[in-house]
């Protein structure tokens, strides 16, 4: 069964960067493609984007320009950057893997991410 | 692609059937998938391309449709089918719909 666990700080400053990684067990991150998902308070999902091991990434439009994703195999793990966040970036952030089929069919519980002075 | 979901909110009873629809704002062909997220949750895949079933979905739920316009139908409402229904497209990038309530 895959799980994954988001993890990073929850509180962030205007104009910094937010950095979040996400934990994968029970398949490998050298498998299918790996994603970030958010959903401000009370709204809706947003896809952020995705990234595959071999280090393509495929971004939201909306967001390119202050997004970079990576991943680190030796770890296991994926992780986000978003720079020059506003309160507009405050959101639960999920990471999810996008399977062989192309859709999302495994999430992690979300992190909610405050962007706040 | 915007997807428009509707209704936003749906009130039912047990035993009831659900419909509830995704319309396109241009073709996604058979790309369009169905979640349900319930409150303090991650979103649960239920159908994909349309109408294809996830692992472990009840045969309750069910999805057609095709080009700009979709619906994802729950035969016979649960208790525990109270939830946010988002329609999601990946013929072009990646974007969801605003969502469908259904309360029970």
């Amino acid at each position: 069964q895959v799980q994954l666990q988001e993890s990073g700080p929850g509180l962030v400053k205007p104009s910094e960067t937010l950095s979040l990684t996400c934990t994968v067990s029970g398949a490998s991150i050298r498998s299918d493609y790996w994603s970030w998902i958010r959903q401000p308070p009370g709204k809706g999902l947003e896809w952020v984007g995705y990234v595959y091991h071999s280090g393509s990434t495929n971004y939201n439009p909306s967001l390119r320009g202050r997004v970079t994703m990576s991943v680190d195999m030796s770890k296991n793990q994926f992780s986000l950057k978003l720079s020059s966040v506003t309160a507009a970036d405050t959101a639960v952030y999920y990471c999810a893997r996008r399977n062989s089929n192309s859709w999302f069919d495994s999430w992690g519980q979300g992190t909610q991410v405050t962007v706040s002075s | 692609i915007v997807l428009t979901q509707s209704p936003v909110t749906l009130s039912l009873s047990p035993g009831e059937r659900a419909t509830l629809s995704c319309r396109a704002s241009q073709s996604v062909g058979s790309y369009l998938g169905w979640y349900q997220q319930k409150p303090g949750q991650p979103p649960r895949l239920l159908i994909y391309d349309a109408s294809n079933r996830a692992t472990g979905i009840p045969a309750r739920f069910s999805g057609s449709g095709s080009g700009t316009d979709f619906t994802l139908t729950i035969s016979s409402l649960e208790p525990e089918d109270s939830a946010v229904y988002y329609c999601q497209q990946r013929a072009t990038a990646l974007t969801f719909g605003g969502g469908t309530k259904v309360e029970i």
